[in-house]
């Protein structure tokens, strides 16, 4: 059974802190790793993807991937009232199977002023 | 990316009827997929829609259920069938870019079923 795992929320951070958003994944040969962010009644949108072991960064955003460890996690610099939202994990197996994703359960992040 | 247009939006539905569900994306894809979303869950693929053959249904969904068309490159349908309160969810329509595998979500239909 493939998993993918968050860290429990919700996390509550002060605006201007750093968020860290955790996420493990059961499949070792997972492929690529996305974080989407879902605001309350819209779609999840695509924030970051990452492929390679390290580090990979835009904007704010920077997704860090540790394969041997099967971790993927995700720092949100600065954070902003408007990063407030429910933060997805996906994991694809790669291969033919791209847009096939399993998703984590999400984890709730709330930035107070 | 893609603009992935769905309707209805939202629909309230009664115990025992069929709703489909329309997607329309403006530009032509390989891949499109329909996902749910659960009161409260997260994501779960149910289909990859393929264009002019039958859909490939992920485990625990079936044709019967979920009955799903791809005519053409850019439009796909998903029909809930015979529908009962547990169907009740938010159905995503989504298309996935095979050079770097990034799926894109529509803004998704929230049924509820009385």
């Amino acid at each position: 059974q493939k998993e993918v795992e968050q860290n429990s929320g919700p996390l509550s951070v002060p605006e201007g802190a750093i968020a860290s958003l955790n996420c493990t994944y059961s499949d070792r040969g997972s492929q690529s790793f996305f974080w989407y962010r879902q605001y309350s009644g819209k779609s999840p949108e695509l924030i970051m993807f990452i492929y390679s072991n390290g580090d990979k960064e835009d904007g704010r955003f920077t997704a860090q991937l540790n394969k041997a460890s099967q971790y993927v996690s995700l720092l949100i610099r600065d954070s902003q009232p408007s990063d407030s939202a429910t933060y997805l994990c996906a994991v694809n197996a790669g291969g033919t199977s791209y847009g096939k994703l399993t998703f984590g359960q999400g984890t709730i992040l709330t930035v107070h002023p | 990316s893609a603009v992935i247009s769905q309707k209805p939006s939202r629909d309230i539905c009664q115990r025992g009827t069929s709703l489909t569900i329309q997607c329309q994306v403006d530009s032509q894809v390989t891949m499109m997929f329909w996902y749910r979303q659960q009161p409260g869950q997260s994501l779960t693929l149910i289909a990859t829609a393929n264009q002019g053959s039958e859909a490939t249904y992920e485990s625990g969904f079936v044709i019967d259920k979920f009955p799903i068309s791809r005519p053409n490159l850019t439009f796909s349908t998903l029909t809930v069938s015979n529908m009962s309160p547990e169907d009740s969810s938010i159905y995503l329509c989504s298309v996935a870019y095979r050079n770097t595998g990034e799926l894109f979500f529509g803004e998704g239909s929230r049924l509820t079923v009385l």
